[in-house]
Parts: structure tokens; sequence; C-alpha cells
């Protein structure tokens, strides 16, 4: 079993449609990132949180420390938003990542 | 600057051959990171420094890969007698301390091995 898993692995959904992408871990965490990766291009540091919740235009990330889990929600969606979304935490006492198997997201026009 | 600088951006390598790659950290940033990423997703973790001491080596196949990072000069990645299974995209990334404030990727070296 990963220490971080990702749900759902693909999601196709129409323009306009509110988007929720669900992180798990299984390890102590000192923070979690959300990254974008775009097909053939770099990564993107979207958020990083280690307690409550972050917003960012359309995105908003959060995160429960006792739960061991996290979400990331488009409002609104864009086919330009179309990209892979991967969590990635932090364990305690390493500033290491390790990742998670990443959220390929498709917005239809 | 204000980004995490990786170079080249592609390198094409006959097996057996030397691979080198480049990071420029954000400048101020103390801890850099090498991640390999295979099979789209698949990311591993390389190597951290903390300026130019290695912080954590723990991922780095010793036997054919080293990394530096010296005072006033790029971090470097090489690869000695590459495989083909080196073929993925190495990303580096740098943060400003160790509480991982600013944590930066850069665009990544496409290493394809022939």
């Amino acid at each position: 079993k990963n220490e971080v898993e990702q749900s759902p692995q693909n999601l196709t959904a129409q323009e306009g449609e509110f988007i929720t992408i669900n992180c798990s871990y299984s390890v102590g965490i000192s923070a979690l990132h959300w990254l974008q990766q775009h097909p053939g291009g770099g990564i993107v540091s979207l958020f990083m949180l280690s307690s409550g919740k972050k917003k960012h235009g359309r995105l908003i990330a959060t995160i429960n420390i006792q739960e061991k889990h996290s979400s990331l929600h488009i409002t609104a969606s864009h086919p330009r938003d179309s990209a892979v979304y991967i969590c990635a935490v932090h364990n305690f006492g390493n500033e290491k990542l390790t990742f998670g198997t990443g959220t390929r997201l498709t917005i239809i026009p | 600057g204000e980004e995490v600088a990786q170079t080249p951006k592609h390198l094409v390598r006959g097996e057996g051959q030397k691979a080198k790659l480049y990071c420029a950290p954000i400048k101020g940033h103390s801890y850099v990171f090498w991640y390999q990423q295979v099979l789209k997703n698949e990311f591993k973790f390389l190597i951290s420094f903390q300026n130019e001491n290695v912080f954590d080596e723990t991922g780095m196949p010793k036997e054919r890969f080293s990394a530096k990072c010296l005072p006033n000069s790029p971090c470097s990645l090489e690869i000695q007698a590459t495989k083909l299974e080196d073929s993925a995209v190495y990303f580096c990334a740098s943060s400003l301390s160790s509480s991982n404030y600013g944590y930066t990727f850069g665009s990544g070296t496409r290493l394809t091995v022939v």
C-alpha cells in the first residue's frame, strides 16, 4: 500500500462542474502539497498546507490532520484546468516529498 | 532569480554514455532536492542538499549516480554509464528552509537513453 493514495485516478467532467480530488496518507506529516503538471510540462506547486484550508482563485485545498486526508476542489472548472494533479507530503523530520500517483483531470468544453 | 532553472530541457544519450544535468536553485534557498519521474506519475526521491552539503542521499543509486552543489555554481546530477532504465524526467526543487517554505520545482530535464 502506498503511503499516499489519491482518488480518483482519472476524472472527466464538463466545463463548469465542481471538481473534487482526494488524497489520503498513512504517515505523520509536517506539510502537504498539491501540485499541477500539464502534459509534457513542469510541476507547479498550487498549495502547501499544514492545517485548515487555503483558497487561490477557483482552487480550494483543505486538510484534516486527524483523519490524514486532504481535498483539492476546483470551482467553475475550465478546459485549461486539464492536467495531472498530484498530492505530495513531507514526512515528519524529513524535507523530501513522498508523492501520490496523481489524478488525471480532463475538462470537456 | 525567482525560478529554479534546469538545463538542458532535453538530453539524449546512447547507452553507456555519461549524462550531466544542472539545476540553479532560487537565490537564497538553502535546500535543493532531486527527483526522478518515470512512467508518467511515479516520482522517486534521489538526493537533497543543504547548501553544499549532502542532506539526504537515501534515494541515490550509488553505483552510477552522483550529485554536487558547489558554491557559486549550479547544482549537478551526473549519471555515469547510462542505462535504458535511466530514461526519465529529472526534476530539481529548492526551498528556503527546513520548514519547506517556498518549495519550488524546476521545469525538469527529460533524459532519453537509446
